[in-house]
């Protein structure tokens, strides 16, 4: 089984519709992450969380939201989805305190809206 | 503007073969570089992190360099294999305590090994 599972892995979703997209680890991690990755672009940081009901932006939170009710789950949601949202999105992990804080991926979810 | 610049974007060799796979970065303050596989479909898998004081590491056949003055990296594959196929990702970190925030990512080289 996959240390960082994500779900649902692909999604077909209509303009305005809500998609959330959620992802659980079993590695014991405090530190989670959402990114997305477009063709073209590096990934680029969503949302990320330190502890539970700790959220911070990343660079392109817009449009986005998030929440960490546990320490092994992280949920990243769309509140009306617009096409430009259209993109493999990966949840990750790490500890700092091993290492070099290695960030551990997903498997990816791809979402297309349409 | 932190940027990670990778080249070339994609190659094709031969299976058996070597090759090697270039990074340059404009990062600042740089706190360590990161290797990273991506499999088609696939998340990301760390394959080496160096950092400002390392100048090789070596994961099984994959070999990264980095040279903190120029701002350069290199992973070097030996003896290309089959399953090697993937974009092969840079990422720089600009801050001590690698906080996600601050890691820039390359848009990747695609690397096919064929027969």
């Amino acid at each position: 089984d996959a240390d960082v599972t994500q779900t649902p892995r692909n999604r077909i979703t209509k303009t305005g519709k809500r998609i959330m997209l959620e992802c659980s680890q079993t590695k014991g991690h405090d530190r989670m992450y959402w990114y997305r990755q477009d063709p073209g672009l590096g990934l680029r940081l969503i949302y990320y969380s330190f502890d539970v009901k700790d959220i911070n932006k990343g660079e392109i939170s817009d449009g986005y939201s998030v929440s960490r009710q546990a320490q092994a789950k992280f949920s990243l949601s769309l509140e009306s989805a617009i096409p430009n949202q259209t993109a493999l999105y990966f949840c990750a992990t790490s500890d700092p305190r091993t290492g070099g804080n290695t960030i551990y991926f997903g498997e990816g979810s791809w979402l297309t809206v349409v | 503007k932190n940027q990670v610049e990778q080249s070339p974007q994609s190659l094709i060799i031969l299976e058996g073969k070597n090759c090697t796979l270039q990074c340059n970065y404009t990062v600042s303050p740089f706190s360590n570089l990161r290797w990273y596989k991506q499999d088609t479909g696939r998340g990301p898998v760390s394959l080496t992190i160096m950092t400002f004081s390392e100048n090789t590491k070596s994961n099984g056949r994959y070999t990264a360099t980095l040279d903190a003055d120029t701002k350069q990296s290199s992973l070097h594959i030996t003896a290309s294999q089959l399953s090697d196929s993937a974009s092969y990702i840079c990422v720089v970190s600009s801050t001590l305590t690698g906080t996600a925030s601050k890691l820039t990512f390359g848009t990747g080289t695609r690397l096919q090994v064929t027969l």
